[in-house]
């Protein structure tokens, strides 16, 4: 089945850590994104990368970094800086060209305690 | 970025009823997509507008965009339970990128 997962669907940390929420894509797709998804917020783009090795910020990516080593990886890295990591995290991705739909994964939701 | 504003928040109508939600920009948009998720999924797409004044249908859900390109549309015909969740719009000005409106959560009251 072609698809993205993430993994896990579930995650608590400790105040001061940092965590790394994974995004795999079998779809061989170019694009991935991290959106971050609060209630009443709807989806914020937090980092997008339109091919291996390039990524760039989105709308709110202070506290957050990525890395594209593969064209089916997309990690995010939540880092003790982010002021109010808790949320639900959801990747996508999309084939190369304009208009195109994004694809979600099923989402991690984060909970700093 | 350029904004979309989506209106109603929130809408709780009686199974059967019919349902509208509207996404509106100051700016003209270059294409529309609308996306539903439900509750604790992830969203889903559902469709794409690209043409001024177009007007596409599935089953009981109808998608317009306006001929301004400022507005766009989706009406759903007789709720049901299934219809539940939240709609998104969200513009596709910028290559590869989209930019969301919050979104209308759908509550059917059965």
């Amino acid at each position: 089945d072609g698809g993205i997962t993430q993994s896990p669907k579930y995650l608590f940390r400790k105040e001061g850590q940092n965590v790394t929420l994974s995004c795999e894509q079998n779809l061989n797709h170019d694009a991935m994104y991290w959106y971050r998804q609060d209630p009443g917020q709807g989806l914020r783009l937090i980092y997008y990368s339109q091919i291996v090795n390039d990524f760039q910020k989105g709308d709110i990516a202070e506290g957050y970094s990525v890395s594209r080593e593969k064209k089916e990886s997309f990690p995010l890295t939540v880092t003790s800086a982010q002021k109010n990591p808790t949320a639900f995290y959801l990747c996508a991705s999309t084939a190369r060209g304009t208009y195109n739909e994004q694809f979600f994964g099923p989402g991690t939701r984060l909970t700093v305690l | 970025g350029q904004q979309v504003m989506q209106i109603p928040q929130y809408q709780h109508v009686q199974e059967g009823e019919d349902f509208t939600t509207y996404c509106n920009s100051s700016t003209t948009l270059s294409n529309i997509q609308w996306y539903k998720q439900r509750p604790g999924g992830h969203p889903v797409f559902l469709i794409q507008l690209v043409k001024s004044g177009e007007v596409k249908k599935q089953k009981r859900l109808t998608f317009q965009f306006g001929e301004a390109k400022k507005n766009s549309s989706l009406h759903i015909t007789a709720t049901q339970t299934t219809d539940v969740g939240t709609y998104f719009c969200a513009d596709g000005a910028g290559s590869y990128q989209l930019t969301f409106g919050k979104g209308t959560k759908l509550s059917v009251i059965p």
